[in-house]
């Protein structure tokens, strides 16, 4: 079963724009990770935040996370064409043994 | 190499046949993972491999579904008596320990045929 769940599960956007994806989940975590996969292959690694964390940058990208409310989001700003992919979230739970589970992924796509 | 990397690229197999796919993590990387994409679909987990710990195989979705990792290093995933709703696309993960990033590959697309 998924542990996360994306929101929404397609975005258009111009670009320049700002798109916002939601992700929310069910069991405790250690950390949450936020992936990029362009074309339906290789996932690329954008952004991992560690539950004691409430926020985290990386150039373009912020991601907020609310343990209180099992949910994090993941901000891009200035979006560009580029920026064109599926996005999914992906919780470890607490059980230490490391398997990701990931969520059904959110479609952008940045209108040039 | 510099990541991972996964072989075959593509896999059109017959209905009935045994598959194997490989998976060379990057260097150093105690940990190993494989995960199944449907079309459309996001990544089902299917087993991790920590150092030398028993894999965590609870995501494999029945007995036909194997893997092993020899020497820490290189993972084969094995698939008996391929059937059709196996075609996806099986992709392997690294990581220096289960709470880093984990390093994708590019994926090998399973078709039966």
């Amino acid at each position: 079963s998924q542990q996360g769940e994306e929101d929404p599960q397609a975005l258009s956007i111009q670009e320049g724009e700002n798109a916002t994806m939601n992700c929310s989940y069910k069991t405790s975590i250690n950390n949450l990770q936020w992936y990029r996969q362009n074309s339906g292959r290789g996932l690329v690694h954008l952004i991992l935040i560690r539950s004691n964390e409430r926020e985290k940058h990386s150039g373009r990208l912020r991601v907020t996370l609310d343990t209180s409310k099992k949910s994090s989001s993941l901000l891009i700003t200035a979006s560009r064409a580029a920026d064109t992919a599926s996005y999914f979230c992906a919780t470890d739970g607490t059980s230490n043994t490391g398997k990701l589970i990931f969520g059904q992924g959110t479609t952008l796509q940045v209108k040039p | 190499g510099a990541g991972v990397s996964q072989s075959p690229s593509n896999k059109v197999t017959e209905k009935g046949k045994d598959v194997e796919l490989r998976c060379d993590p990057i260097s150093g990387h105690t940990a190993l993972y494989w995960y199944r994409q449907s079309l459309g679909q996001g990544l089902e987990f299917l087993i991790y491999f920590q150092g030398n710990s028993a894999p965590d195989k609870s995501g494999l979705p029945s007995d036909r579904f194997s893997a092993e990792r020899t020497g820490g290093s290189v993972s084969t995933l094995t698939i008996q008596r391929t059937q059709q709703e196996d075609s996806a696309v099986y992709l392997c993960a690294s990581s220096l320990a289960f709470t880093a990033p984990g390093f994708f590959g590019q994926g090998t697309r399973l078709t039966v045929v």
